[in-house]
């Protein structure tokens, strides 16, 4: 089966920029993967962020951006927020029938 | 707007099945296009996918979960549900419910349901 790997944790300074990696173990992460990015407070349920490689829900920040870079899905965060602080999850398809969740990547903004 | 909301038995038995629904309101589980999804997070952990219907009824599972895992609709009641099988303790989680938009491709989720497995 395949493996998801993201960043254990990154920090970020108020204002700052980060990004965040997905990448596979089968390879190249491509739009076929149709990547997700998933947001994680404490206490409270996962909410898309980012779907199909770069494609932002209602509710998601413009300082957040979704890509492809160097083999991997992206999630850019520019401008950090303290309230960005939280659990961040990729998911990736493999041909629509297997889906497969990154380990997170722990964000603090300090 | 839509909402998804998980229920069912919050304490298990080892070696017993456990069950659980997601109501869907603002939306209809007929519609085509979507699908629909069960996730879990053990605590402390992170999230794993169990599987989903599509709304012809094909259904993909995790290869690790799939001998015990069923996911089924029930247009009538417009929700779905999941049973797991012969549970153990490491199936301990929060077990979350989501929509698929296959054409949009966006996710909504519910707000998950603690399950414990424990004699």
């Amino acid at each position: 089966q395949a493996v998801v790997t993201q960043e254990p944790s990154l920090t970020v300074s108020p204002g700052g920029t980060v990004t965040l990696t997905c990448g596979s173990s089968t390879g190249d992460v491509t739009s076929g993967h149709y990547p997700y990015w998933f947001q994680q407070k404490p206490g409270q349920a996962p909410r898309t962020l980012i779907y199909d490689t770069s494609n932002k829900h209602s509710w998601t920040p413009a300082r957040f951006s979704g890509s492809l870079l160097g083999g991997k899905a992206a999630l850019t965060l520019s401008g950090a927020q303290p309230e960005d602080e939280a659990e961040y999850y990729c998911l990736l398809s493999y041909s629509g029938a297997l889906w497969v969740f990154g380990g997170g990547t722990k964000l603090t903004v300090l | 707007q839509l909402q998804l909301q998980e229920s069912g038995s919050g304490l298990v038995k080892p070696s017993q099945t456990l069950s659980l629904t997601c109501a869907v309101s603002g939306g209809s589980i007929s519609s085509g296009g979507y699908s629909w999804s069960w996730i879990r997070q053990p605590p402390g952990k992170g999230l794993e996918w169990i599987g989903y219907i599509s709304h012809s009824g094909n259904t993909y599972y995790n290869p690790s979960l799939k001998s015990r895992v069923t996911i089924s609709v029930d247009r009538s009641k417009n929700q779905f549900s999941l049973k797991l099988t012969s549970v153990t303790a490491a199936d301990t989680a929060v077990y979350y419910c989501a929509r698929r938009d296959g054409v949009r491709g966006t996710l909504n989720w519910g707000q998950g349901t603690l399950v414990t497995v424990s004699s």
